[in-house]
């Protein structure tokens, strides 16, 4: 699978967007971008994936670059719940693997 | 759906001690995931079945580590003779393959001490 870059942290004001960035240079063309979330003493929860297009749904929005080789994540209106540590990985379409980094640590700050 | 479920959620036990984490995972998921969360190593695969039958257990430490799974609802992840380095939250994950873009469903985790 293509490795990822994203920064170790950032901070977020309550209720502003945060924007998670993502590289992954050496994406193939049939590997997807996959976001998931760990909010401590939790397993990680899936929030959103994607091949080509941009996606929406009621968690987040994802925006991938035309070329592929990199993403950002969007948490439209951040909340305190919402800190957590944010995984982009690329995978495989139909491989069972899920190989996590270190991730985004986001603090969001009331 | 209750989600994928773990017990117990704390385990405390000594150096030598056999330990078993039970993971019952989502119902009509038939694909099962064991993973491991430490500071140093981050979230690790250890083993995968898929219809019960084990695929890859290349992530499976040592031979003290086994993971059974008996049928569709349930599955099991021994450590036997248990170590201090053993220590780490386990998580187990189910899927539901077919689609090519499966998602993976956590549990809460086990919470692993060995003194």
């Amino acid at each position: 699978d293509a490795k990822t870059t994203q920064p170790p942290s950032m901070d977020c004001a309550e209720g502003r967007a945060a924007n998670l960035p993502c590289n992954h240079s050496t994406i193939s063309g049939n590997e997807y971008v996959y976001w998931y979330r760990q909010i401590h003493s939790q397993g990680p929860q899936y929030i959103i994936h994607g091949l080509k297009n941009n996606e929406t749904n009621e968690m987040a929005s994802l925006i991938i670059t035309e070329d592929r080789k990199s993403s950002t994540l969007i948490l439209p209106h951040a909340t305190l719940r919402d800190t957590a540590v944010y995984y982009c990985i690329v995978r495989v379409g139909g491989d069972y693997k899920l190989s996590f980094g270190a991730g985004t640590t986001v603090t969001v700050r009331a | 759906d209750a989600g994928v479920i773990q017990s117990p959620r704390h385990e405390v036990t000594e150096m030598g001690q056999e330990v078993t984490l039970r993971c019952k995972p989502i119902s009509g998921h038939n694909s099962l995931f064991w993973y491991r969360q430490t500071m140093m190593r981050g979230l690790e695969l250890l083993i995968y079945f898929n219809n019960n039958v084990p695929i890859d257990d290349s992530g499976m430490p040592e031979d003290r580590f086994s993971a059974k799974m008996p049928n569709a609802s349930f599955s099991t992840l021994k450590i036997q003779p248990s170590e201090p380095r053993d220590s780490a939250v386990y998580f187990c994950a189910s899927s539901h393959p077919g689609t090519g873009d499966e998602k993976l469903f956590f549990g809460s985790g086990t919470q692993l001490s060995v003194l």
